[in-house]
Formats: C-alpha cells, sequence, structure tokens
C-alpha cells in the first residue's frame, strides 16, 4: 500500500509554543489528506481536511486559528498547533489518499505532550 | 456516512479465529465496508474492503450478506500481535476522498 510519512514522531513544547506537524505522501501525489486527533482511549477525531493549493475545511468545533493547515505541494500537508495548551496534548494523525486506490492510508501518527 | 455499531471489546487466545461483526442498517447502495487495525501510538492500518460476499487477503476475510446491513471481519488464527484496536467503516465507493469517520472500535485482546 502507499506510504504516508509524519515528523515529527513526538513532540514536548512549552505552553504557548507553536508547533508544526509535517504530513508526507511518499510514493504518491495527494490533492487531498486529513488530519486526525485520537485521545487516550478514545478513537480518531477528524479535524479539517486539507486540500493543495486551497483553505482547508474544518469540522465543527474545531478552531482554524489555532490548528493552521497548509497543503503547499501534493506531497506535503502542515498542521500548526498556535499558542499550544496542555489539553491540546494528543496524538495527532494524517491520511491520504493513493489515486489510483481510492483507499485512505494513515501516517504513523504524532505524539503532541505540552507542558 | 452510514453509522457502524460493533462490540466494544472481545477477547481470544492464540491460534483462534476471531470474528468481528459490524452493523451498518443504513448502508446505501454506492458504500463500501472498510476495516481497520490500529495498535497503540500507531496510525490505523488498511485491513480489508468490500462490498458484497466475500473477500479475503493474506491478513482476514471479510464477510458481508445479501442485505448489507452487516458484516463479519475474520481473524484465522490469531497471534499475540494481533491485539489492536478494529473499526469498522462505510465508505462511498467514488469516496477514498470523502473523510471517514470512526467509531469506537473493537478492543481485541488475543491470549496466550
Amino acid at each position: 500500500g502507499a506510504v504516508v510519512s509524519q515528523h515529527p514522531s513526538r513532540v514536548i513544547c512549552k505552553s504557548g509554543t507553536s508547533v508544526k506537524i509535517e504530513c508526507r505522501s511518499l510514493d504518491f501525489q495527494a490533492t487531498t489528506m486529513f488530519w486526525y486527533r485520537q485521545f487516550p482511549k478514545q478513537s480518531l477525531m477528524l479535524m479539517a481536511t486539507s486540500n493543495e493549493g486551497s483553505k482547508a475545511t474544518y469540522e465543527q468545533g474545531v478552531e482554524k486559528d489555532k490548528f493552521l493547515i497548509n497543503h503547499a505541494s501534493l506531497t506535503l500537508s502542515t498542521l500548526t498547533v498556535t499558542s499550544a495548551h496542555p489539553e491540546d496534548s494528543s496524538f495527532y494523525i494524517c491520511s491520504s489518499v493513493a489515486p489510483s486506490e481510492e483507499t485512505q492510508y494513515f501516517g504513523p501518527g504524532t505524539r503532541l505532550l505540552v507542558l | 456516512l452510514a453509522k457502524t455499531t460493533q462490540p466494544i471489546s472481545m477477547d481470544s487466545y492464540e491460534g483462534q479465529e476471531v470474528n468481528i461483526t459490524c452493523s451498518h442498517n443504513n448502508i446505501a447502495t454506492n458504500d463500501y465496508i472498510t476495516w481497520y487495525q490500529q495498535f497503540p501510538s500507531q496510525g490505523p492500518r488498511f485491513i480489508i474492503q468490500g462490498y458484497k460476499t466475500k473477500v479475503t487477503n493474506e491478513v482476514a476475510s471479510l464477510f458481508i450478506p445479501a442485505d448489507r446491513k452487516s458484516s463479519t471481519l475474520s481473524l484465522p488464527r490469531v497471534s499475540l500481535s494481533d491485539t489492536a484496536v478494529y473499526y469498522c467503516l462505510v465508505v462511498p465507493i467514488s469516496g477514498g476522498y470523502n473523510k471517514l469517520i470512526f467509531g469506537a472500535g473493537t478492543r481485541l485482546a488475543v491470549h496466550p
């Protein structure tokens, strides 16, 4: 299957700082990527749909000014958690679709801990 | 998007066959049934996808009755490494580009 990577895999930051998470499609071009958040023992919750060359589409209740998404190329989408607070600590996962397969493939996730 | 219902948890032993059933009563004509597996601190991994009858790959089998209102993921001869959360999702056929809505999933524990 297609390969999606994320960087970093883990990050610890101080409250009030911003953190950028990268999502890359390694062997295909992705016009659309998705960002999810997962709290411990809970399911994945879709945050937003990232569209190459246009604005992201956010799910209800997700603050677009806090979770900035940029999809500047067909292989890279970034999620920036601005002014992070301890309640933003979570597991962030991206996914994308390999055009020839129509199956969503997920990245390995990024563990964010805000102190 | 059709809602799915699956057991919260299941227990099994090494070498047994495990069947996880998912209900999707409101599935639409153009919906596929897709299963993902997730280990702790990892992203979900695609297992299998089907539309009707039976689909089999090297990892699992997926059984879908004629009315398509439910489906069963079958894992043959599980091992300890199959301990994970399994998610059943219903996705429109055109729909790799559609957002996925995850339910609670089934937490499978395989015991020695």
